[in-house]
């Protein structure tokens, strides 16, 4: 099993551009998360989804958009890229409520 | 609200010396409670959870952690630590029956650890 993968590992991205940035699980879950980590400030939850055509908000969700069209798969696009969206992007998956959540290895984006 | 909170932001050990992590956490019941390590430039990995039973639960690479509900802790200990040992730690929490929510994460703390 790959676990989680997440695709680009780096990417710069210039003002007003847009990106998806790809995440894939093989663990069969249902619950799927995105996360940002910036320095000093945790891990704080910007979309996630419960099974396939299902996504709900979290803390952080403005100037981002998900969707969830197989159990696999749960990009994260960014429309409009502002600095304050430079950051460390991490996708989890996870078995059910509460359980334990597995990260992929993380998207670093810097927005100038 | 649910909430985490780690008191120390940045710790330094010296090499083989033993360590402890504070992790307290605001909750109604009982919650699910995990302790992730992040090295540097890396994704986070579970360290050990917590559900319910024996309130010392072992993890992996010689961790464990203590769950005391009078004081809603759950601290994390290792009684020799290695250089290898230094990165980022985050304690968190899961509710269990409340659908579709997420892992509550710490702040984190960063250990260093001195030769």
């Amino acid at each position: 099993n790959a676990g989680v993968t997440q695709t680009p590992k780096f990417r710069i991205l210039k003002i007003g551009q847009s990106m998806t940035l790809q995440c894939t699980q093989d663990m069969n879950h249902n619950y799927m998360y995105w996360y940002r980590q910036d320095p000093g400030m945790g891990l704080k939850l910007i979309y996630y989804s419960v099974g396939a055509g299902i996504t709900d908000k979290g803390e952080v969700p403005n100037g981002y958009n998900v969707s969830r069209s197989t159990t696999e798969d749960f990009p994260l696009r960014l429309e409009l890229a502002a600095p304050s969206q430079t950051s460390v992007y991490f996708c989890a998956s996870s078995p059910g409520t509460g359980f334990e959540q597995y990260f992929g290895p993380g998207t670093r984006l810097t927005v100038t | 609200a649910q909430s985490v909170t780690q008191p120390d932001i940045h710790i330094t050990v010296s090499e083989g010396a033993s360590l402890e992590l504070r992790c307290n956490y605001s909750y109604g019941a009982t919650p699910y409670l995990f302790w992730y390590v992040q090295s540097p430039g890396q994704g986070l990995q579970l360290l050990l959870k917590y559900f319910s039973g024996d309130t010392l639960v072992q993890g992996i690479k010689g961790f464990e952690a203590e769950f005391k509900r009078s004081q809603s802790s759950f601290n994390l200990r290792k009684p020799s630590v290695h250089w290898s040992d230094a990165a980022e730690y985050f304690c968190a929490v899961g509710a269990p029956n409340q659908a579709g929510t997420a892992l509550i994460f710490g702040k984190g703390t960063t250990l260093s650890v001195s030769s």
